[in-house]
């Protein structure tokens, strides 16, 4: 089946590390979406990217790295400069039709510790 | 002024009650009109989506838009302990590929057997 496959489910942190969330999906989208997700927050746009070898910061991109070197995987990236890092990270995906709405995976929660 | 403005909640209903879940925007652009279940944990899934003013219903559910009041509806009939979530509004304008969604901040909702 196609889908989005978000690893690991759980991660912890020590401070002063960096972390690498994984995203793979097997949908041939070519748009994809990092999102943070707190409380009382809703979604937050961290990166995005809309083809291979190419990506956007979101609205709080400060803390966060991607890359996007194959179609099927966007890779995120919290590193030791992002202050807040513990929250709910949802990655997803978009089809090429104006209407399609994302596909998302089943998130990652970050913990520092 | 947030783009997308949804009552959080938390909203708590008996079983087999109609709930209705509305969300508000304010860019014109805005054409694509979806809604999204989140269960506790897990990214969330496209429940309808709606292009332009009308209805839509499919089964228990009925998503409605006013265009000209910029207002969009979800109903929920018959509500079951199952409906039990966070339900997120998202909305997109006529842009294809890889164009990003704006959502609300989701409204959680109880129903209690």
């Amino acid at each position: 089946d196609g889908g989005i496959t978000q690893s690991p489910k759980y991660l912890f942190r020590k401070e002063g590390q960096n972390v690498t969330l994984s995203c793979e999906q097997n949908l041939n989208h070519d748009a994809m979406y990092w999102y943070r997700q707190d409380p009382g927050q809703g979604l937050r746009l961290i990166y995005y990217s809309q083809i291979v070898n190419d990506f956007q910061k979101g609205d709080i991109a400060e803390g966060y790295s991607v890359s996007r070197e194959k179609k099927e995987s966007f890779p995120l990236t919290v590193t030791s400069a992002q202050k807040n890092p513990t929250a709910f990270y949802l990655c997803a995906s978009r089809g090429d039709r104006a209407f399609y709405g994302y596909t998302f995976g089943s998130g990652t929660r970050l913990t520092v510790v | 002024q947030k783009e997308v403005e949804q009552d959080p909640g938390p909203l708590s209903v008996p079983e087999g009650a109609i709930v209705s879940l509305n969300c508000t925007y304010s860019n014109s652009a805005f054409q694509y009109f979806m809604w999204y279940r989140q269960y506790s944990r897990k990214g969330p899934e496209l429940l309808m989506y709606t292009y332009s003013s009308g209805n839509k219903e499919d089964g228990r559910f009925t998503a409605q838009v006013d265009k000209s009041s910029k207002y969009i509806s979800l109903f929920i009939r018959d509500s079951q302990p199952s409906d039990s979530a966070t339900y997120l509004c998202a909305m997109s304008g006529l842009e294809t590929s890889g164009s990003r969604l704006t959502f609300g901040e989701g409204t959680q909702l109880t129903v209690n057997p």
